[in-house]
């Protein structure tokens, strides 16, 4: 069966530091990978979504990257953190376009 | 601007009765539907997704779809305590887009 892992699952970073979640699929070829942010109250909203390995696709232009190095593993990353990114990360993968999302636990994300 | 739009509630509901949570959404070219259950500080899993018009029933959970009225609705019957959490409807058209979710309590 498949699983998702996403760590760590809580973060609290000073401002101006760096930052990275990794996340990793087993089971499954070739997944579809996605990082969304969901901040206090507020819907889901995608950060990147990658087809294959080194594709990324960005949504939202912002100082966060992301990077497929290896087929089932997807990274977020930040240079210099600012306050605005603080909130709760999800990892979330799908074998087809049309179906549902698998998210992983989440990471919790406090920037001081 | 692609929108789904939910209430965000509570809605309150007793125990045993039938909770109704319901979504509409601008683009009318969605094609897919999702119904996720979110528990408090935990990441949502998906329960229920319907393409078509109609209704779908799963156990306790039945989806329903109307494209013409860009529509989607869960209803859970017999609601229990456990079903206590925020709902999220999504819908897939070009792109996946999330509601903010609703919030759904059972009273025991």
């Amino acid at each position: 069966s498949q699983t998702i892992h996403q760590w760590p699952a809580t973060l609290v970073q000073p401002v101006g530091s760096p930052l990275s979640l990794e996340c990793t699929v087993e089971g499954t070829s070739n997944p579809n990978l996605y990082w969304y942010r969901q901040a206090a109250g507020r819907g889901l909203q995608l950060l990147f979504y990658s087809v294959g390995i080194g594709q990324i696709s960005s949504e939202v232009p912002q100082n966060l990257s992301a990077s497929r190095p290896q087929d089932r593993q997807f990274i977020l990353s930040s240079k210099k953190l600012l306050l605005s990114d603080s909130g709760f990360y999800l990892c979330a993968w799908n074998d087809r376009q049309a179906y549902g999302y698998t998210f992983g636990s989440g990471t919790r994300l406090t920037v001081v | 601007q692609k929108e789904v739009e939910q209430n965000s509630g509570p809605l309150s509901v007793p125990e045993g009765a039938i909770a109704s949570l319901n979504c509409t959404y601008s683009d009318r070219g969605s094609q897919s539907f999702f119904w996720y259950r979110q528990y408090s500080g935990k990441s949502p899993e998906l329960i229920m997704f319907i393409y078509s018009n109609g209704d779908k029933e799963d156990g306790r959970f039945t989806a329903q779809l109307n494209k013409a009225s860009q529509y989607v609705s869960l209803l859970i019957r017999d609601s229990q305590p456990s079903d206590s959490a925020t709902y999220l409807c999504a819908v897939r058209g070009f792109k996946t887009i999330f509601g903010a979710g609703t919030r759904l309590f059972v009273k025991a």
